[in-house]
C-alpha cells in the first residue's frame, strides 16, 4: 500500500524529558524519510531526514531511528523543551511522491 | 530569502466559484508541489512538478489543475469550487524530484460554502 501511519495520535511529555514519537510504514520500496513539524498556523518545517542505506541519524537534540526489517520509523528528541510542542509528521518518499503519515500532536507540560 | 510564498492567506468561496492559489519560490528549485491538508490528518499531494512545463498527477488531482509555466511559480486553479475541496493547502519546493526535503509555504486557508 501506499500509507504511512503513527501509532499515537498525541503525546504529552514533561519538560525535560525525552519524546519519543513513532511511524509504521508500509511501502517497502521507499528509500527516503522526513520528519517535519508542523506549529499551528504554519506550514510543515523540515526537521531531520534518513535514506534506507543508514539505521541511525543525529542532528541537535534529534534522532531518527530506521527498522527497515518491521518498517518503522522513530524521532527521538531530547530534553524536550515547550518550543517543542507541534505536530509531527513522518514522511516517505518513494518515486517523486511524497506521502505523509496522519501526525502526532507533542505536548510539553512545563 | 523569502523561501516558498503562498497568497492569499484566507479565502472563501461560493459552491461552482473558480478560482487560483498562487505559489512562488525564489530558490531556484525545480520540484514544486501542492498538498490539502483536512482536519485531523497528514498531508495529501494534489499534483508536482518536476521543472518548467512539466506536471503530473498526485494523490487527489480531482478538481484542480496546475501549470509551471517558469521556475519560480506553480499555480494551482480550482475550476468550480465544491464543499469538498474547504482545506488548507500548502505549496513546496526542493532542489530536485527525489531525497531532498521539501520547504513548505504557509498555506492558504479555503472554505467554500
Amino acid at each position: 500500500g501506499e500509507s504511512v501511519g503513527l501509532h499515537l495520535p498525541t503525546l504529552s511529555v514533561q519538560e525535560g524529558d525525552n519524546s519519543i514519537i513513532n511511524c509504521a510504514y508500509s511501502n517497502s520500496a521507499s528509500d527516503y524519510f522526513i520528519w517535519y513539524k508542523q506549529e499551528s498556523g504554519k506550514g510543515p518545517q523540515f526537521i531531520i531526514d534518513i535514506r534506507s542505506n543508514m539505521d541511525k541519524r543525529q542532528g541537535q537534540r534529534v534522532t531518527v531511528l530506521l527498522n527497515k526489517t518491521v518498517k518503522h520509523l522513530s524521532l527521538q528528541i531530547a530534553a524536550t523543551q515547550p518550543g517543542d510542542s507541534a505536530v509531527y509528521f513522518c514522511a516517505e518518499i518513494y518515486g517523486n511522491k511524497l506521502v505523509f503519515g496522519a501526525g502526532t500532536i507533542l505536548r510539553v507540560k512545563s | 530569502n523569502a523561501g516558498v510564498t503562498q497568497t492569499p492567506k484566507f479565502q472563501v468561496l461560493k459552491t461552482g466559484q473558480s478560482m487560483t492559489l498562487q505559489c512562488a519560490q525564489d530558490m531556484n528549485h525545480e520540484y514544486m508541489s501542492w498538498y490539502r491538508q483536512d482536519p485531523g490528518m497528514g498531508l495529501r499531494l494534489i499534483h508536482y512538478s518536476v521543472g518548467a512545463g512539466i506536471t503530473d498527477q498526485g494523490e487527489v488531482p480531482n478538481g484542480y489543475n496546475v501549470s509551471r509555466s517558469t521556475t519560480e511559480d506553480f499555480p494551482l486553479r480550482l475550476l468550480s469550487a465544491a464543499p469538498s475541496q474547504t482545506s488548507v493547502y500548502f505549496c513546496a519546493s526542493s532542489q530536485s524530484q527525489g531525497h531532498q526535503p521539501q520547504h513548505f509555504g504557509d498555506g492558504t486557508r479555503l472554505s467554500i460554502l
